[in-house]
């Protein structure tokens, strides 16, 4: 069955770099778009980009533009997303979601969905 | 960037109530590129309508969607207890996707 699981909760200061792994199992890793979806607490869904595991190529939304970082390693179906330099409003939910098939674009958007991971900048 | 409007921001129902959602784009929607994701506390979304009006593998048939262009509505028939939750259209394709700021479905 497809899965989706996201490494565990992160505490960091700010401007200290955090990264989120997110492994993918359970179907052609590179065949499917992954994207990250952030949520701040009591707030909504926040679309942040999107990476093709087969090329490795991101896109990324404007508001992350140089914040963000999305990459993979395909020898372990793996995701990641990093935040080089976090500040207070970047603490959230940040959850991987799988996206439309690379080839096939009528398939449905994020049907599967990683568990979550927490992300709070502190100081 | 294609901006979405929810509304109602609440809807307050009781079970066995319908409850009809409104997702308003500013943009038309090309290729009916629209879904719609229901949302628990401590859980992640889960997808219950995608192409404007195709219900997901599992989704019950008292989830709908309709609409086309700049309006998508999700209908929920005879709601059920577990059906109170936030509710996220969301418009995908070309980039940026983007969602909606949610519904919240509770109970009266």
């Amino acid at each position: 069955q497809v899965q989706l699981v996201q490494s565990g909760a992160e505490v960091k200061m700010p401007g200290a770099s955090v990264k989120v792994s997110c492994k993918a199992s359970g179907y052609s890793f590179t065949a499917y778009y992954i994207h990250w979806v952030r949520q701040a607490p009591g707030q909504g869904l926040e679309w942040m980009g999107w990476i093709n595991p087969n090329s490795g190529d991101p896109r990324y939304a404007q508001k992350f533009q140089g914040r963000v970082s999305m990459t993979r390693d395909t020898s372990i179906t793996t995701v990641y997303m990093e935040l080089p330099r976090p500040t207070f409003d970047d603490t959230a939910v940040y959850y991987c979601a799988r996206g439309r098939s690379v080839d096939i674009l009528t398939t449905p958007p994020f049907d599967y969905w990683g568990q979550g991971t927490q992300v709070t900048v502190s100081s | 960037e294609i901006v979405l409007t929810q509304s109602p921001g609440t809807l307050s129902l009781s079970p066995g109530e319908r409850a009809t959602l409104s997702c308003r784009a500013s943009q038309s929607i090309s290729n009916n590129q629209l879904a719609w994701y229901q949302q628990k506390p401590g859980q992640a979304p889960r997808l219950l309508i995608y192409g404007a009006s195709t219900r997901a593998p599992g989704i019950p048939d008292r989830f709908s969607g309709s609409g086309s262009g700049t309006d998508f509505t999700l209908t929920a028939n005879r709601l059920e207890p577990e059906d109170f939750a936030v509710y996220f259209c969301l418009r995908y394709g070309t980039s940026p996707w983007t969602f909606g700021q949610g519904t919240k479905v509770e109970i009266k």
